[in-house]
């Protein structure tokens, strides 16, 4: 059984919006702190977004500040990012973890006109 | 933010051999509650990264004991005792001290 299984990404012209869910399976998701970091393929790890468990509190890294929105459903198992106003800059695998263990497989995200 | 600082880049190893991993940060990783919160990862080709180590030397589950982490403040080092075939990839360090959490730019460990 695959603990962290994203969704949602594809092809986006700029400026566009995207969705991408992350559905948990084998673990007490609402007991964790879940993060989404992204990658361009090819390069270094980015951290990019953080929800705590009960979805009270969130931060952003600050290229992503006003533009996207972590959130969560416990009843669900899943963990949501609502991305708005995508720039070409956003291209990049989007993995979600769990406090940064374990992580899901990604899902890739291009931003192109 | 915290910057980290991985070396060597690139590090060509012989099966069989050890292989060692430097990371240094701008800033001292001790947090306010004693802690120091420098994790390590592993991603292999076309895989998403796998943490290995927490809290410095701290080995997560199913992790070989080939694989260790030992440091202090800014200096941290990750050392594989015999590097096997599954180890190719890339090593980051991660510090999540400070907000927001950083990784450093990655090192390639390749066989010769």
């Amino acid at each position: 059984e695959v603990p962290l299984v994203e969704s949602g990404g594809g092809l986006v012209q700029p400026g566009g919006s995207l969705r991408l869910s992350c559905a948990a399976s084998g673990f007490n998701f609402s007991r964790y702190w879940m993060h989404w970091v992204r990658q361009v393929p090819g390069k270094g790890l980015v951290w990019v977004s953080r929800i705590n468990s009960d979805g009270s509190s969130t931060s952003y890294a600050d290229s992503v500040e006003g533009r996207f929105t972590i959130s969560r459903d416990n009843a669900k198992n899943t963990l949501y990012l609502e991305m708005n106003g995508l720039r070409v800059e956003d291209t990049a695998i989007y993995y979600c973890n769990a406090q940064f263990d374990p992580w899901g497989q990604g899902t890739l995200v291009t931003v192109s006109s | 933010d915290v910057v980290l600082t991985q070396s060597p880049l690139s590090l060509p190893v012989t099966l069989g051999q050890p292989a060692s991993i430097s990371c240094r940060s701008s800033e001292r990783l001790v947090h306010s509650d004693g802690n120091t919160y420098l994790n390590w990862f592993h991603q292999r080709p076309g895989q998403a990264p796998r943490r290995l180590i927490y809290r410095i030397s701290n080995r997560d589950s199913g992790v070989p004991d080939r694989f260790s982490g030992s440091g202090s403040g800014t200096d941290f080092t990750l050392k594989i005792g015999r590097v096997e075939a599954e180890d190719v990839g890339v090593y980051y360090c991660m510090q999540g001290t400070y907000w927001p959490p950083t990784f450093g730019q990655g090192t390639k460990l390749e066989v010769k």
